[in-house]
């Protein structure tokens, strides 16, 4: 499996842009990568996804290195309700069957 | 669509008990998994499926059975309940192993 590695938490000031890291130094070519987010308790809710472009959606931006080995997730403008825990995830094909790792995620707390 | 469903949202058991939490998708999806989630731990996948009849184990199976008869269906069975199982259990689907998955909102277990 590709695994992640992302800070435990970060704090952003509402309206600023927040940057969230993620390390992927195991990925291999054909794999994806993910960013889900889980506000309080609910079920954690897709954000944006790319293989090697960047890419960008009405919700975030993804920048992803051009050795595919780290990718930033940027909110460009914070608010508060954007306070909760961001996973990013590589979609793994081991062996012909496939899993899914979610790692602890980064906690990000927008404040007024 | 009612997207993905999971019943029920919360139960108690005891040691022992058995029972089965419901997952139903209506969107057609050929994946389907579960995954638990306990304090600090972040998502942890139990089980998946790939389609109707094709099931795997993910990083945490013990203890957990599952079955795919149909598309839109894929329930988890607790065969013996222990308090370690005390967990949110998401069940969670989507339409190929590149799509972004959907999640449901979960269903709270507490087993005493």
């Amino acid at each position: 499996d590709a695994k992640t590695t992302q800070p435990p938490s970060m704090d952003c000031a509402e309206g600023r842009a927040a940057n969230l890291p993620c390390n992927h130094s195991t990925i291999s070519g054909n794999e994806y990568v993910y960013w889900y987010r889980q506000i309080h308790s609910q079920g954690p809710q897709y954000i944006i996804h790319g293989l090697k472009n960047n890419e960008t959606n009405e919700m975030a931006s993804l920048i992803i290195t051009e050795d595919r080995k780290s990718s930033t997730l940027i909110l460009p403008h914070a608010t508060l309700r954007d306070t909760a825990v961001y996973y990013c995830i590589v979609r793994s094909i081991q062996g012909g069957s496939e899993k899914l790792v979610f790692g602890k995620g980064t906690k990000l707390t927008v404040n007024p | 669509n009612a997207g993905v469903t999971q019943t029920p949202k919360f139960q108690v058991l005891k040691t022992g008990q058995s029972m089965t939490l419901q997952c139903a998708q209506d969107m057609n999806h050929e994946y389907m998994s579960w995954y638990r989630q306990d304090p600090g731990m972040g998502l942890r996948l139990i089980h998946y499926s790939v389609g109707a009849g094709i099931t795997d184990q993910g990083e945490v199976p013990n203890g957990y059975n599952v079955s795919r008869s149909t598309t839109e269906d894929f329930p988890l069975r607790l065969l013996s309940a222990a308090p370690s199982q005390t967990s949110v259990y998401f069940c969670a689907s989507s339409r190929s192993r590149v799509s972004p998955l959907h999640f449901g909102n979960g269903t709270r277990l507490t087993v005493t």
